[in-house]
């Protein structure tokens, strides 16, 4: 089975710099699809990146771009000149090519912006 | 296009008592997934639906019914509410036509069991 790990309960960044988010991942797949989800406070999953595991580039959306690392089974998620409205919850998502389409999450990592 | 909608928003349940969350999508999404999320446990699949009329279990399926009669349409059953039922329940849709592949979240309902 697929595992998923954020080792960052918690990351805090000041208004207009860079802050990275850490995901790992175990899988004996090839092929894949990985996400990066926000949450804030509405409760509302949205969407904010995702990557297919055959492409060797990686995405961007924007401020938004992640550093996939596909031997090392890393999935890190860089938000640039970051904004009071990037605070949330963020989580990390697996997904397999085959079968019911399962999202496996992380725990998430919360991001709070220091005005 | 109203996209995935989920009622009640927030729900109180005495133990025991048994209660229907209502999912519904308006994208003609073949899959619809049940997910609970727990605090510093992210979100966990329950049951999930993969066409009308086909339904099969996720990850934390105990106390929890499903059915698919429509497309449109994935309800949640508890049948006999616990405490340990108390977490915040999204339903999600997505479908593989056109090479999609990425979920729609519901906002989600808040279930407190006392």
């Amino acid at each position: 089975a697929q595992t998923v790990t954020q080792s960052q309960p918690e990351m805090s960044v000041q208004e207009a710099e860079t802050v990275t988010l850490s995901c790992t991942y175990d899988t004996s797949e090839s092929d894949y699809y990985l996400f990066w989800y926000k949450q804030p406070p509405s409760r509302q999953m949205i969407l904010v990146i995702r990557q297919e595991a055959y492409k060797q580039q990686n995405a961007t959306e924007n401020r938004f771009s992640v550093n996939f690392q596909k031997a090392a089974k890393s999935f890190s998620l860089k938000i640039s000149d970051s904004q009071l409205g990037d605070a949330a919850m963020y989580f990390c998502a697996y997904r397999s090519p085959f079968g019911n389409e399962k999202l496996t999450f992380g725990t998430g990592t919360r991001l709070t912006i220091i005005p | 296009n109203a996209g995935v909608t989920q009622t009640p928003k927030f729900q109180v349940l005495k133990t025991g008592q048994s209660m229907t969350l209502q999912c519904a999508q308006d994208m003609n999404h073949e899959y619809m997934s049940w997910y609970r999320q727990d605090p510093g446990m992210g979100l966990r699949l329950i049951h999930y639906s993969v066409g009308a009329g086909i339904t099969d279990q996720g990850e934390v399926p105990n106390g929890y019914n499903v059915s698919r009669s429509t497309t449109e349409d994935f309800p949640l059953r508890l049948l006999s509410a616990a405490p340990s039922q108390t977490s915040v329940y999204f339903c999600a849709s997505s479908t593989r036509d056109r090479g999609g592949y990425e979920q729609y979240f519901g906002p989600g309902t808040r279930l407190t069991v006392t």
